[in-house]
C-alpha cells in the first residue's frame, strides 16, 4: 500500500510569491494535518482536516491556508512568502480525528524562498 | 506548559550496544504520545506510541517507557546497529486540540561501527 504522498518534493521561490503544496493520504484515512519543519527543529503544527473540515489551527498568519478534497487529499497554500518560511513542510494522515489516532508523514515538500 | 522537550541533543553509542533516548513533556493531561525515526532528507517515522494507562510498551528491539509521576518518557533501542542512526522525536498528543502533535527538538543518535 503508498503511504502519505507529496508532491513537488522541492520548490524555489521568490519573497511575495505564493505556493500550493499538495498531499494525499493513505488509503481510507480521513485526516491530514500539515506540519512545519525548520532545520533543526522538531515539526510545527499548522493544520489539522478532518472529513474536509478544519479541525485544528497551529500559531501561524493568515498567509497560511488550507483545505481538504472529496477524496480527503489536501493542499496547503502559502501567500506572500516570507524569507522565513523556507522549510520543510511535512503531511500527516490518520485514520480518524479521536484521541490517539496515529499520524503517519510523508517525505515531505522542501521550500526555499529567496 | 506546552512543551515536550528532549535532554540530550546528541547521542552517539556504538553498535551493537543499547540506546536510551529521553524525553520530558510538560502537561500532565498528556494521554498519548509517539516516537519518530527522522532520517536525512525524509519524514518521520513512526516507532512506537503508549498510552497514559501503560507504563511500559515493547516493539521489535525498541521499548517505551512512561513515568507519569516525573512527566518523563523513554526509548530504548536494543542492540543498535548503524541503521538507526537517525534523529528521534517524542511527540505528544493532545486531542482536545484538534489532535495536534507537539514534538521536542529531537535527538541525533549516532552508531559507531
Amino acid at each position: 500500500d503508498a503511504g502519505v504522498t507529496q508532491s513537488p518534493t522541492h520548490l524555489i521561490k521568490t519573497r511575495g510569491q505564493h505556493v500550493t503544496l499538495r498531499c494525499s493520504p493513505i488509503s481510507g484515512h480521513k485526516s491530514v494535518s500539515w506540519y512545519q519543519q525548520v532545520l533543526g527543529q522538531g515539526p510545527q503544527f499548522i493544520f489539522q482536516y478532518y472529513e474536509k473540515e478544519e479541525r485544528g489551527r497551529g500559531n501561524f498568519p493568515d498567509r497560511f491556508s488550507a483545505r481538504q478534497f472529496p477524496n480527503y487529499s489536501s493542499e496547503l497554500n502559502v501567500n506572500a512568502l516570507l524569507l522565513g518560511d523556507s522549510a520543510l513542510y511535512l503531511c500527516a494522515s490518520s485514520d480518524m480525528i479521536a484521541g490517539g489516532a496515529t499520524q503517519y508523514f510523508g517525505p515531505g515538500t522542501r521550500l526555499l524562498v529567496l | 506548559g506546552e512543551s515536550v522537550g528532549l535532554h540530550l541533543p546528541t547521542l552517539s553509542v556504538q553498535e551493537g550496544d543499547n540506546s536510551i533516548i529521553n524525553c520530558a513533556y510538560s502537561n500532565s493531561a498528556s494521554d498519548y504520545f509517539i516516537w519518530y525515526k527522522q532520517e536525512s532528507g525524509k519524514g518521520p517515522q513512526f516507532i512506537i506510541d503508549i498510552r497514559s494507562n501503560m507504563d511500559k510498551r515493547q516493539g521489535q528491539r525498541v521499548t517505551v517507557l512512561l513515568n507519569k509521576t516525573v512527566k518523563h518518557l523513554s526509548l530504548q533501542i536494543a542492540a543498535t546497529q548503524p541503521g538507526d542512526s537517525a534523529v528521534y522525536f517524542c511527540a505528544e498528543n493532545r486531542p482536545n486540540q484538534g489532535g495536534k502533535l507537539i514534538f521536542g527538538q529531537g535527538t541525533e543518535l549516532s552508531v559507531k561501527p
